[in-house]
């Protein structure tokens, strides 16, 4: 098993530029979740999905974050425009249900300059 | 929400040393896991435990779901155990889902 993909692992971009980072879960698993991980607030889950549907997206920090799940193996985490307080590393990870074990991908570094 | 507390923050040990982290929680979960965040940044998974006792090798864990709390015992501990341990819940009943992780124990295994 391949386990959760991202990509891409690094990215630099300038403030007010689109920024897609990708997620491939492990096959199989219905739950997929998009996490962020700071100095300041450590982990914080952003959205979920179940079933390619978006269940919570309380987490999202504003209107400028959208994810999408078009199906069970591929989501997409966007953020337009892109900020400097933006920069973190995001997770995604995966389970087969809900509130069965997680497991994460290796993270996206975003450094927005 | 869910609070998640670990303790201690810190921890700089001599290889070899044993070692018990704790999480604490403040409502019942349906999940908790423990993770090692290595110095390259991927979080890898111990521990699913929502309770009982589990050993790994060098590490086990306890949870105490009744008290919520949770343990993890690292043994006869070696430099590349040395990271930063989360502990992480899923609250039980209806509403939110998804870990909520605690702010980690970051551990210092010294040669």
């Amino acid at each position: 098993d391949a386990g959760v993909i991202q990509s891409p692992r690094h990215e630099v971009t300038e403030m007010g530029q689109e920024v897609t980072l990708r997620c491939k879960p492990i096959s199989g698993h219905n739950s997929l979740f998009w996490y962020r991980q700071t100095m300041m607030r450590g982990l914080e889950l952003l959205i979920y999905f179940n079933n390619n549907v978006p269940i919570d997206d309380s987490g999202m920090p504003e209107d400028r974050f959208s994810a999408k799940m078009p199906n069970a193996s591929f989501s997409t985490l966007k953020i337009q425009p892109s900020e400097p307080r933006d920069s973190a590393v995001y997770f995604c990870a995966s389970s087969r249900q809900l509130n069965t074990e997680a497991f994460f991908g290796q993270g996206t570094r975003l450094t927005v300059v | 929400g869910i609070q998640v507390e670990q303790s201690p923050p810190d921890l700089i040990l001599q290889e070899g040393a044993n070692s018990t982290l704790r999480c604490n929680f403040s409502d019942s979960v349906n999940n908790l896991q423990w993770f090692h965040q290595n110095p390259w940044g991927q979080l890898i998974n111990l521990f699913y435990i929502p309770s009982g006792t589990k050993q790994n090798g060098r590490l086990s864990a306890t949870t105490v779901a009744t008290e919520r709390y949770s343990l993890l015992y690292i043994s006869s501990s070696q430099t590349t155990d040395s990271g930063v341990y989360f502990c992480a819940v899923d609250r039980s009943g209806g509403g939110a889902d998804g870990l909520t992780f605690g702010k980690g124990t970051h551990l210092i295994i010294q040669p």
